[in-house]
């Protein structure tokens, strides 16, 4: 079973558009959570951590429930240049990283 | 401008043939660590460092060795590449205290082909 799971998508939707993406863990003990960006086989890039109070970053949400151990992204008016992968990671408490095999977001005009 | 960096970006090799695949960051991290992406497989760990002269395996440590002499430097070292190491590979960086300290930052990745 893989330690990070996500929907590979992809997600075609039209500009404007509200999308949200899931994603689930199978580590207990996972300590911390994020979302990060990628474009086109390029480095990664951090979007949001993921808090358990769930946070919010302009048209961003984020959020986790350990409970049942998913963690979730919610974009918003969903802009042409949001088309990228999106990469669920854990790290766990022995500083390792776990990554989702990505969720492909396409945005049409 | 911090940033990490990786070279060579591009390798086409043989199978057999050692090779080393360099990591710099100017952030003074104490962890760096390696990946590498497949498609279908997302990006995997192969091994980590959390200060010089500390490494640890990863998920995906076979084939490879790694070395951490001095902080900014983290050297991915293939001994005798076989075809099944193909795949794109990154460098990553972070530090481990402070605010902000989760946030991993990549290299530019090193795209390796192995005959």
């Amino acid at each position: 079973r893989k330690e990070v799971e996500q929907d590979p998508g992809p997600f075609n939707v039209p500009e404007g558009a509200t999308v949200a993406f899931n994603c689930t863990y199978s580590n207990s003990a996972s300590q911390s959570f994020f979302w990060y960006r990628q474009d086109c086989r390029k480095e990664p890039k951090l979007l949001m951590s993921v808090y358990s109070s769930g946070n919010e970053d302009g048209r961003f949400t984020a959020q986790l429930n350990r409970a049942s151990q998913y963690i979730s992204l919610l974009i918003r008016d969903s802009k042409l240049s949001d088309s990228a992968t999106y990469l669920c990671v854990v790290r766990t408490n022995f500083n390792k990283f776990y990554f989702g095999s990505g969720t492909k977001l396409n945005v049409k005009p | 401008e911090a940033q990490v960096t990786q070279n060579p970006r591009y390798l086409i090799t043989v199978t057999g043939k050692k090779l080393t695949v360099t990591c710099s960051q100017n952030m003074n991290h104490e962890y760096m660590s390696w990946y590498r992406q497949d498609p279908g497989l997302g990006l995997r760990q192969i091994y980590y460092s959390m200060n010089v002269e500390v490494t640890d395996k990863g998920d995906v440590p076979e084939g490879y060795k790694v070395s951490r002499k001095e902080k900014r430097n983290f050297p991915l070292i293939l001994e005798s590449p076989s075809p099944n190491q193909t795949s794109l590979y990154f460098c990553a960086s972070r530090g481990t205290s402070g605010r902000g300290s989760d946030e991993q930052y990549f290299g530019p990745g090193t795209r390796l082909t192995v005959t």
